[in-house]
């Protein structure tokens, strides 16, 4: 059975650090990309970065360029988020997805929840 | 504000059809393929519809995928009531280099 499982989420205080983490399991991990998507409390689906199966493409929205590292180890099947200089608006559900074959995002864990406040 | 334009709310009575519109641009929607994810209150997106109008196994027939120049729809007909959600739209666009979502609609089955 594919899964992916987020972990690390928590709060922090506005400009500190988290790494969130997501495990795979269920399928070959070095052959798929991943993405992490967030969603603010009551809002909709916000897009974070994108990492390709051997980390030779990564992409980041806007909002997170230069504040957060997108980064994989495929020995042990596991991604990573690193956020720095956090801000309030950075509280969110975070999610990773495996990237099908088309890019859809075809396989999303349950969500870690960061927040970010004083 | 989203990239991809979607109406905030839907709705419709067990048995009818409902069409979701999402409005793009020639960078997303009309460069590349539109996916449709589900989202149930309370738990993680689930993937409906992917390359405009395909289904992953297990999703009902009653959802279909249509996509047109810088717009798609997404149809769901013989409404239920577990169809209850919050419905996206997304799509790579070339010019951000990123994934894109529409705004959302919320679907209610009256």
């Amino acid at each position: 059975e594919v899964q992916v499982v987020e972990s690390g989420g928590g709060l922090v205080k506005p400009g500190g650090s988290l790494r969130l983490s997501c495990a795979a399991s269920g399928f070959i991990f070095s052959n798929y990309g991943i993405n992490w998507v967030r969603q603010a409390p009551g809002k909709g689906l916000e897009w974070v970065s994108a990492i390709s199966s051997g980390s030779t493409y990564i992409y980041y929205a806007g909002s997170v360029k230069g504040r957060f590292t997108v980064s994989r180890d495929n020995a042990k099947n596991s991604l990573y988020l690193q956020m720095n200089s956090l801000r309030v608006e950075d509280t969110a559900v975070y999610y990773c997805a495996r990237v099908g074959q088309f890019g859809e995002l075809d396989y999303w864990g349950q969500g870690t929840l960061v927040t970010v406040s004083s | 504000q989203s990239v991809l334009t979607q109406p905030p709310s839907a709705s419709g009575t067990p048995g009818q059809r409902v069409t979701i519109s999402c409005s793009g641009s020639t960078s997303n929607i009309e460069s590349n393929t539109v996916n449709w994810y589900q989202q149930v209150p309370g738990t993680a997106p689930k993937l409906l519809i992917y390359r405009n109008n395909q289904r992953p196994s297990g999703v009902p027939d009653r959802f279909s995928g249509s996509h047109s120049g810088t717009s798609a729809s997404l149809a769901i007909s013989g409404l239920q009531s577990e169809d209850e959600a919050d419905y996206y739209c997304a799509a790579w666009d070339d010019r951000l280099d990123g994934v894109v979502f529409g705004g959302g609609t919320k679907l209610t089955v009256l």
